[in-house]
C-alpha cells in the first residue's frame, strides 16, 4: 500500500481566506483524489487529479472555489478558495495504487470562524 | 448513479461479541465493494475488500460477503475487541479496463465494543 501525507494536518481560517492543502505520496500514481468529510459525516468525492491533465470536479463542487494542482506523479494540492464557516471538514487525498484499491491519507482538519 | 445505503448507524457490542454491518447498492455495474476504518482523528483505512467475482473474503476476524442478486455486501467481524471501536465505511465502485471508478460510500457504522 502507498504512504501518504498530508500538511498541515489541521488549521483554523479566517473567513474569506485560502488555504493550500498538500498531499505526497511515497510512489508514482496515476490518480488521486480528494475528498470532504463534514463533521460526522461521510466521504463526499470533489475531484480526480491526473497529472498531465485538468481536474475532474463532482457535482457540486468548482475550480474557482477548490483548485487543484497535480505537478508530478507523487503530489497534488488541493486549495480551499475564500472560505467560510460553511468549509469547515476534514479534506482527504487518497491515490489508486497498482491493484485498483484506495489508500488515503490522514486529512486535513480545517476550521473556518 | 450509484446509491449505498448502510444499517446500522450505531452499534454497540460487548467485547468477543460479533458485529454486522450491512450494505446495500443500487447499480447492478457496481463490482468492487471496499470497506474501511476510519479511527477518531484518522483518514480511512482499508481493512477488507471484494470483488463481485467473490461472495465471501475472510481476513483473520474480518470477514466480507457480497449477494450480488440482492445487491447487498457485510462486514463481519469476530471475537471484537476494544481496539476495533471506530467508524466503519462500505462503498461500491464501478472497475473498467484495469482502473476503479469514483468510490461511493455509505453514511458510515460507529462501532462500540465495550470491554
Amino acid at each position: 500500500s502507498a504512504v501518504i501525507s498530508q500538511k498541515p494536518s489541521r488549521d483554523i481560517c479566517q473567513r474569506g481566506t485560502s488555504l493550500t492543502i498538500q498531499c505526497q505520496v511515497d510512489s508514482q500514481v496515476t490518480m488521486m483524489f480528494w475528498y470532504r468529510q463534514q463533521p460526522g459525516q461521510s466521504l463526499t468525492l470533489i475531484a480526480t487529479a491526473n497529472q498531465g491533465s485538468e481536474a475532474t470536479y463532482e457535482s457540486g463542487f468548482v475550480i474557482d472555489k477548490f483548485p487543484i494542482s497535480r505537478p508530478n506523479l507523487t503530489f497534488s494540492t488541493l486549495t480551499v478558495s475564500n472560505m467560510s464557516p460553511e468549509d469547515s471538514s476534514i479534506y482527504l487525498c487518497s491515490v489508486e495504487s497498482g491493484t485498483d484499491t484506495q489508500y488515503f491519507g490522514p486529512g486535513t482538519r480545517l476550521t473556518v470562524l | 448513479g450509484e446509491n449505498v445505503e448502510q444499517h446500522p448507524s450505531t452499534l454497540s457490542v460487548q467485547e468477543g461479541d460479533s458485529a454486522v454491518i450491512k450494505c446495500t447498492y443500487s447499480d447492478s455495474a457496481s463490482n468492487y465493494f471496499p470497506w474501511y476504518k476510519q479511527e477518531l482523528g484518522k483518514g480511512p483505512q482499508l481493512i477488507i475488500d471484494i470483488r463481485s467475482n467473490v461472495g465471501e473474503k475472510k481476513d483473520q476476524r474480518i470477514a466480507v460477503t457480497l449477494n450480488k442478486t440482492a445487491k447487498h455486501f457485510s462486514l463481519h467481524i469476530t471475537e471484537t475487541q476494544p481496539e476495533d471501536s471506530a467508524v466503519y465505511f462500505c462503498a461500491a465502485s464501478f472497475n473498467y479496463g484495469g482502473s476503479q471508478g469514483n468510490l461511493i460510500f455509505g453514511k458510515g457504522t460507529k462501532l462500540s465494543v465495550k470491554p
